[in-house]
């Protein structure tokens, strides 16, 4: 079973459209994160929800609109897409006193031509 | 702002050489360190480090964090090609909740 999945996997669309990432764990953890990680491998962390709360929104663009409707599950919603957004996202998920490490997602590659 | 360097950027190496990746870091309220191996997808997690001084091992691989100097290093010794990889390394923070800030890794590439 995968711990933590994300669909899709890829992710090619044009500018101005919206589009949705979803992320799923089965691993019980209570906190959910968004990653991005940019075309020279730096990730960076967007967004970080504790038991379906937001926690961390590290000033990321309003376009960008994560939903976690129960705490296995965080979505990340991105409007207006721009070139800039194109990246690969990793959703992770760690207990919430991240003892363990996070375990990441396989990513989703968002292309925006 | 919390940072976090890694050294060298990238390096070559031949099967069967020892290589030694650094990782410092500028943080405030320190949690752990974490080292993680990205192949061609996702991180996956190799050591966590809270203690000065205690070597994690699993392997060939080990690391060793050093608080009051605000490193770590990550040891691979008689290296092979599965080994080749972009090697992360992360910091911890208790910024209100789990937060990782990562280096920007060392790209390793061993040549048989």
């Amino acid at each position: 079973d995968t711990a933590v999945s994300q669909t899709p996997k890829y992710l090619v669309t044009q500018m101005g459209n919206d589009k949705s990432i979803k992320c799923e764990q089965n691993l019980g953890h209570d906190t959910m994160y968004w990653y991005k990680q940019d075309s020279k491998k730096f990730l960076k962390i967007m967004f970080s929800y504790n038991n379906k709360e937001l926690i961390i929104n590290e000033t990321v663009p309003n376009r960008f609109s994560p939903k976690s409707p129960d705490k296995a599950h965080l979505n990340l919603h991105i409007n207006s897409l721009e070139l800039g957004d194109s990246a690969v996202y990793f959703c992770a998920s760690s207990q919430v006193t991240g003892l363990g490490g996070a375990f990441f997602g396989q990513g989703t590659r968002l292309t925006v031509v | 702002e919390d940072k976090v360097v890694q050294s060298p950027l990238s390096l070559v190496v031949h099967e069967g050489d020892t290589v030694t990746l650094n990782c410092s870091y500028e943080v405030t309220n320190f949690r752990s360190l974490l080292w993680y191996k990205q192949e061609k997808k996702a991180p996956t997690f190799l050591f966590m480090l809270t203690s000065s001084g205690i070597e994690k091992k699993s392997g060939r691989l080990s690391s060793i964090l050093d608080k009051k100097e605000l490193f770590s290093i990550l040891n691979i010794t008689a290296t092979q090609t599965g080994d080749s990889a972009v090697y992360l390394c992360a910091v911890s923070s208790n910024f209100g909740n789990e937060k990782l800030t990562f280096g920007t890794g060392t790209r390793l590439t061993i040549i048989p």
